[in-house]
């Protein structure tokens, strides 16, 4: 166990619907990450906030957006889904942004969109 | 722009053997790391091993270790004693530092071990 938890666990929901992902790093950790894992794409960074602000942004669609909170828990907010957008949807965090620090990923959130 | 290789789709290992996943990277960034995580079938990201570039030393955490060559910019990952439990897929990752914000991992496409008795 990594410490850091996903909610929900599975999402299924149809073209067009919006979601939202939901993630808390471990105790400790300031920095979290969004990634995408699809066959296609393999896996993708999306998105890292550190302490509530956004530091590093990858392939992230419009369609798609983060914040962290002031109690540093995320969330992932996909709008107007489409087929390609299903995925394995993982947070991971780190104690700080630093070089060294590893990040801890938690058990992903599994998409399907119909 | 960062690129993490990883040639071998698939590879095959006896258990009690030890076996080497390739793994090879490209950055102009001076400061780097580098990563292996090992995803079993349920799912979830392990993180294993870390090296930075600037560490004088191959990094090693229990049945793991990372053969890193610099120069050829190379990290493999070695699992000594292989457990029938290791079979799953391997990533090798890459984080740059340069910017001083971004902390993001690049990926390989994974390498999946099957340990066979």
């Amino acid at each position: 166990d990594s410490g850091v938890t996903q909610t929900p666990k599975h999402l299924i929901t149809a073209t067009g619907q919006r979601v939202t992902l939901r993630c808390s790093p471990r105790s400790g950790d300031l920095s979290v990450y969004w990634y995408q894992q699809s066959l296609d794409q393999g896996l993708q960074f999306l998105i890292q906030y550190y302490n509530g602000e956004e530091r590093a942004k990858g392939n992230i669609l419009e369609r798609f957006s983060a914040q962290q909170f002031p109690d540093l828990h995320s969330e992932l907010n996909l709008s107007s889904l489409e087929l390609g957008d299903s995925a394995l949807y993982f947070c991971a965090s780190s104690r700080t942004s630093g070089l060294g620090n590893e990040q801890f990923f938690g058990p992903g959130t599994r998409l399907t969109v119909l | 722009a960062q690129k993490i290789t990883q040639t071998q789709p698939g590879m095959f290992v006896q258990e009690k053997e030890a076996v080497t996943l390739d793994c090879t990277y490209d950055t102009s960034d001076p400061s780097y790391g580098l990563f292996w995580y090992k995803q079993p079938s349920s799912g979830e990201m392990i993180f294993l091993i870390y090296q930075g570039s600037y560490d004088q030393q191959n990094a090693t955490e229990g049945r793991y270790s990372l053969n890193f060559q610099k120069a050829r910019k190379s990290a493999n990952l070695v699992i000594s004693a292989s457990q029938l439990g290791d079979s799953a897929m391997y990533f090798c990752a890459m984080r740059d530092f340069n910017t001083g914000t971004a902390s993001k991992l690049t990926f390989g496409t994974g390498t999946r071990l099957q340990v066979t008795l």
